[in-house]
């Protein structure tokens, strides 16, 4: 069955850069689908950070645009984020999930890591 | 603020039946998909309705979906205790060319 896992530091300083990686296991990101990546404040809701395939093309949210990569890897099947000049706000849990096209469901997701930035 | 509305919180008694209204506009629920996602608590967030009414394989036929419009809906019948979680509903919006949740609804069983 396909599986998702998210990896990555759980502590962020205020203006660098939040990497983390998602390892998908029982599919080939090469054989189709997109790939994106979710994020959940404390408390608070959703938020769509981006999204990406396998040939790299990438769907990024406009308001975290400015900040964001998302690249893969299809040699080690994972995809990965970069959020540079992060702050508090940016504290969150991170989900990584497949997405049937850029613009529609979310169908497997990982667990979840959390991510505070703080110095 | 996200550009689709939900109400906060809706309860109902075991076995009754409710519904979580999406409110949105032609950019997003009134030209695309709506999504349906349930979040246990401390959990990932689980797709429940796809393309608007579509269950996935696994999900429990006493979920439904459905949109008029602008509006989409999610039905829960035969409500149980292991319903009670955070509902989302989702869609891509033109407008904004981003995919956008819902404000999230929670679900209470009496």
């Amino acid at each position: 069955q396909v599986q998702l896992q998210e990896s990555g530091p759980g502590l962020v300083k205020p203006s660098e850069t939040l990497s983390l990686t998602c390892a998908v296991s029982g599919y080939s990101i090469s054989s189709g689908y997109y790939w994106g990546w979710i994020r959940q404040p404390p408390g608070k809701g959703l938020e769509w950070i981006g999204s990406i395939y396998h040939s790299g093309s990438t769907y990024y949210n406009p308001s975290l645009k400015s900040r964001v990569t998302i690249s893969v890897d299809t040699s080690k099947n994972q995809f990965s984020l970069k959020l540079s000049s992060v702050t508090a706000a940016d504290t969150a849990v991170y989900y990584c999930a497949r997405q049937f096209t850029w613009s529609d469901a979310f169908d497997i997701w990982g667990q979840g890591t959390m991510v505070t930035v703080s110095s | 603020q996200s550009v689709l509305t939900q109400p906060p919180s809706v309860s109902e008694a075991p076995r009754q039946r409710v519904t979580i209204s999406c409110s949105g506009s032609s950019s997003n629920i009134g030209n695309n998909a709506v999504n349906w996602y349930q979040q246990l608590p401390g959990k990932a967030p689980k797709l429940l309705i796809y393309y608007d009414d579509l269950l996935p394989s696994g999900v429990s036929d006493r979920f439904s979906g459905s949109k008029s419009g602008t509006s989409a809906s999610l039905a829960i019948s035969g409500l149980q205790s292991e319903d009670e979680a955070d509902y989302y509903c989702a869609a891509w919006d033109d407008s904004l060319n981003g995919y956008v949740f819902g404000t999230g609804t929670k679900v209470t069983v009496l």
